[in-house]
């Protein structure tokens, strides 16, 4: 079965230190990959995708076929950064995306 | 200015009541998606609907119903059935079926049971 899981349900940074978002899925196939960000007040909305292969408000994310990780990840952390992210998954032309349960991440002045 | 409006922003239902949430979309989007976020359990789907006059059960469908009789509008309702209704109800899109483009969200109803 598909599956999403996000082992940290808080993490919690100081300002310019690195950070990492830990995302594992499980999938026989070929996933896609995302991870979607809620600010404070605002409505969730899509920050990377896999296939993009970008960076987004200097994320980025590399997808790891052979630990079937999709770990988020930023040198330098902001005060604006902190938010709650989820990783999501689909199979390709699926008609629906599973999310994980979510990580809080809180940037320590 | 295209987007997902969801209302009302904050409902509350009496026990043994039923309510209508509301999701409109001006995207053009043929594919439709509800979403209950929970504290821990993260987005878990409810019901979805690729098409008009078309809908599937997601993992979580028991005490909700949903119609989509035009394309622009999928409403949710949440029957006496569900036995705990609390949480924040969000609603999705997505063009083309194609879900490698992500979804575009609604900004969400919060459901309180009093």
């Amino acid at each position: 079965a598909q599956r999403v899981t996000q082992p940290e349900k808080l993490l919690s940074v100081f300002k310019g230190a690195p950070v990492e978002l830990k995302c594992n899925y499980s999938y026989s196939g070929s996933p896609e990959l995302f991870w979607y960000v809620q600010y404070s007040r605002q409505r969730l909305q899509l920050l990377l995708r896999h296939i993009s292969r970008e960076s987004i408000k200097g994320f980025t994310a590399d997808l790891n076929k052979g630990e079937t990780s999709f770990h988020l990840k930023k040198p330098f952390a902001q005060e604006e950064d902190s938010a709650m992210y989820y990783c999501a998954l689909s199979q390709s032309s699926a008609s629906k995306i599973i999310f994980g349960s979510g990580t809080r991440l809180s940037i320590r002045p | 200015d295209g987007g997902i409006t969801q209302s009302p922003k904050y409902l509350f239902r009496k026990e043994g009541q039923n309510v209508t949430l509301s999701c409109e979309q001006n995207l053009n989007h043929d594919a439709m998606y509800w979403y209950r976020q929970d504290p821990g359990q993260g987005l878990r789907l409810i019901y979805y609907s690729q098409i008009v006059n078309d809908f599937q059960k997601g993992d979580i469908a028991e005490g909700y119903s949903v119609s989509r009789e035009k394309k622009e509008s999928f409403p949710l309702t949440v029957t006496s059935a569900q036995k705990n209704p609390t949480a924040f109800y969000l609603c999705a899109s997505i063009g083309g079926g194609e879900t490698n483009y992500g979804y575009t969200f609604g900004s969400g109803t919060r459901l309180t049971v009093v």
